[in-house]
């Protein structure tokens, strides 16, 4: 079975620093893998998925991520943080090779960001 | 419409009271997901609808839990005699296709408070 594993439950940080939010998932073979943002009181929006080739994704709103087979993670990074990127954070996994579409996401990291 | 509509935004039940949930997807999308988020939790899977076929229903918590997609467009989930554990909130995806690296569009939820 997959899982996903978000160490980080809330982190602040200020505006304009850089961002790294981790992500460690569990799967036997190699994973679709997802990130997604949560504001308060809308849905889940996607930023960016990983599912073959380059191990370096780009997203939308300047979201990048790198997936490490070795370590098996998928971090998300931003160089410079904006206030309205404050918001809940939301790593997925999926199957690659059992066809099946449920995706497992992780319990999710709050980022709060300081003026 | 432009976006995944759930309705109601907001249910209160007392406990061993029916519900139904519902959820228009985008229109000509195939795949429909419904998942639960408890507070503080990640989106977790309930089941899956490929047109008005459900081909996964694994997610499901008990036999009070029904889902129907009878003309593979709106979705309806039901929950029987609601229980306190119930209380969360409820998420319905679309996505144009069948792969299951495809976005996936949430709606913004239904939060169901048991009394």
């Amino acid at each position: 079975a997959q899982s996903v594993t978000q160490p980080d439950i809330h982190i602040t940080v200020s505006e304009g620093a850089s961002l790294e939010l981790r992500c460690n998932y569990s799967y036997g073979a190699t994973p679709y893998l997802f990130w997604y943002v949560q504001s308060p009181g809308q849905g889940l929006q996607l930023l960016l998925k990983y599912f073959s080739g380059d191990t370096l994704v780009q997203g939308i709103k300047g979201f990048e991520a790198e997936f490490k087979r070795s370590q098996s993670s998928f971090n998300l990074r931003k160089p410079s943080v904006h206030w309205s990127d404050a918001a809940e954070y939301f790593c997925a996994v999926g199957a690659m090779d059992t066809g099946r579409r449920a995706l497992t996401f992780g319990s999710g990291t709050r980022l709060q960001v300081q003026p | 419409g432009a976006g995944v509509s759930q309705s109601p935004r907001y249910k209160v039940a007392k406990r061993g009271q029916d519900v139904a949930l519902r959820c228009d997807p985008i229109s000509g999308h195939v795949s429909l997901f419904w998942y639960q988020q408890a507070l503080g939790q990640g989106p977790e899977f309930l089941t899956y609808f490929q047109n008005e076929a459900q081909l996964d229903k694994s997610g499901l918590p008990s036999d009070r839990f029904f889902a129907e997609r009878p003309e593979g467009s709106v979705s309806t989930l039901k929950i029987q005699r609601t229980q306190q554990e119930d209380s969360a909130v409820y998420l319905c995806a679309s996505s144009l296709t069948t792969a299951t690296n495809e976005k996936l569009f949430f709606g913004s939820g239904t939060q169901l408070s048991v009394l």
